[in-house]
């Protein structure tokens, strides 16, 4: 069965980086692009963009773009969300998604993982 | 701000019907899909496409379109129905996803 594990909590000051990690299993991970997804407390879904699993192309949102970095370790069917000098809006539930047939916004989602920015 | 408007909340008596609705211009060429989200779980897919519903997922839920608007329905809600419902699609570009805003369902 299709399963996407991520890392777990992190606590972090401002100006720091984090790194996510999402691990696939139940089917090839080249196949299906990537989704990450952001989830502010008390707030909606946002797209955060993807990155195609077979070329390693990421391509970000709007309001993403600088200080986030999508990125791959196909060996291991892993993808990675880097945010560098968070700040403390970056606080958020951040989920990983895998962009099924004809379903965008992902068929298969990550568990999240709690990113959370304080001095 | 979100290119898909959704209503903030919708209630519903046990049992009965309700739909819950989302409007976008890109919905007019693109199907939307229809997520599910409990209290500190991550979303679960609950309908896609025309009206398709992945494995699990009961047969009360189902989709439609008309427009620029998109819907979901569940027919006879039950109290494990309520929680946040977020549509999703392409953007007017075709090039990017967006969600919608949410629509938080009480089951009564």
């Amino acid at each position: 069965q299709v399963q996407l594990v991520q890392s777990g909590s992190e606590l972090k000051k401002p100006g720091a980086s984090v790194k996510v990690s999402c691990k696939a299993s139940g089917y090839t991970f080249t196949t299906y692009t990537m989704n990450w997804v952001r989830q502010a407390p008390g707030q909606g879904l946002e797209w955060m963009g993807w990155i195609n699993t077979n070329t390693g192309n990421p391509t970000y949102a709007q309001g993403f773009t600088g200080r986030f970095v999508f990125s791959l370790d196909t060996s291991v069917s892993t993808a990675y969300l880097q945010i560098d000098s968070l700040k403390a809006e970056d606080t958020a539930v951040y989920y990983c998604a895998r962009v099924g047939t004809a379903v965008a916004g992902g068929d298969y989602w990550g568990q999240g993982t709690l990113v959370t920015v304080s001095s | 701000s979100s290119e898909l408007t959704q209503d903030p909340a919708v209630s519903v008596a046990l049992g009965q019907t309700v739909r819950i609705t989302c409007q976008g211009d890109s919905l007019r060429s693109f199907y939307a899909s229809w997520y599910q989200q409990k209290p500190g779980q991550a979303p679960v897919l609950v309908i896609y496409g025309k009206s398709n519903r992945p494995s699990g997922i009961p047969d009360r839920f189902s989709g439609s379109r008309s427009g620029n608007t998109t819907s979901l329905t569940i027919t006879g809600a039950q109290a494990e129905d309520e929680g946040d419902y977020y549509c999703n699609s392409r953007d007017s570009s075709g090039d990017d996803v967006v969600f919608g805003g949410g629509t938080k369902l009480t089951v009564l």
